[in-house]
């Protein structure tokens, strides 16, 4: 079973808007963690943010923020003011377990184009 | 800082040859490093684990002679692809984990783009 889910192959947002970009997932752990990453057409993996399993707060980091809803398994990402250099592919993955080989299971992606 | 490079970056090779990529964290200790392979438009496929001074972890259907690995110090880990062939034409990335991070964030590499011919 997929443990990682990301439904929409490819976005459009308008520059300047916001846009939301959906992520479940399946554990059985207690502990775990959701990381959000960017993959830009050169092919870089660039770290956007995390959120662990016990934060009660949803984590923001400038103008990515992570809308965790627990009981609901989802940890979809918001973008905010989308810019131009926003357009790239974005994944979604999980490391279930704290101290463990923090092996990361990841998404299939959702490719996120801004328009001008 | 947490910058990992990867070298090279591009490689075009003939079949049956095989080909090193390294995987280096410059400006921090990395406990574990990981490889991965990743097919155009796909996610990343974890292909094994990596620890300093230990044997790599494979994931199933990753053949370990054929995708060898070694973390020889806490900064370098590398993979040989050993006789390649164009099915091995992929985009492999490592990443590494620093040992003390909160989270435990991997870094990525900037990936290496290998082509068989």
């Amino acid at each position: 079973a997929q443990k990682i889910t990301q439904t929409q192959p490819g976005m459009f947002v308008q520059e300047k808007e916001a846009v939301t970009l959906d992520c479940t997932y399946d554990t059985s752990d207690q502990s775990y963690g959701l990381f959000w990453y960017k993959q830009p057409s050169s092919g870089e993996m660039i770290f956007l943010i995390y959120q662990g399993s016990y934060d009660e707060q949803n984590a923001t980091e400038g103008r990515y923020s992570l809308n965790f809803q627990k009981a609901r398994k989802s940890a979809n990402l918001v973008i905010s003011a989308s810019q131009l250099g926003d357009s790239a592919m974005y994944f979604c993955a999980m490391r279930e377990g704290w101290g463990s080989t923090g092996k990361l299971i990841f998404g299939q992606g959702t490719t996120l184009q801004v328009k001008p | 800082g947490a910058v990992v490079s990867q070298h090279p970056s591009w490689v075009i090779c003939k079949s049956g040859t095989s080909v090193k990529i390294e995987c280096r964290s410059l400006d921090f200790q990395a406990t574990t490093m990981f490889w991965y392979r990743q097919f155009p438009k796909q996610s990343l496929m974890l292909m094994a684990t990596s620890n300093e001074g230990s044997k790599a972890t494979y994931e199933q259907g990753v053949e370990k002679d054929k995708f060898l690995i070694n973390h020889a110090s806490l900064t370098l880990s590398t993979l040989t692809v050993t006789s390649a062939h164009p099915e091995d034409s992929s985009f492999y990335i490592c990443s590494a984990r620093p040992g003390t991070s909160v989270p435990d964030t991997q870094y990525f590499g900037p990936g290496t783009r290998l082509t068989v011919l």
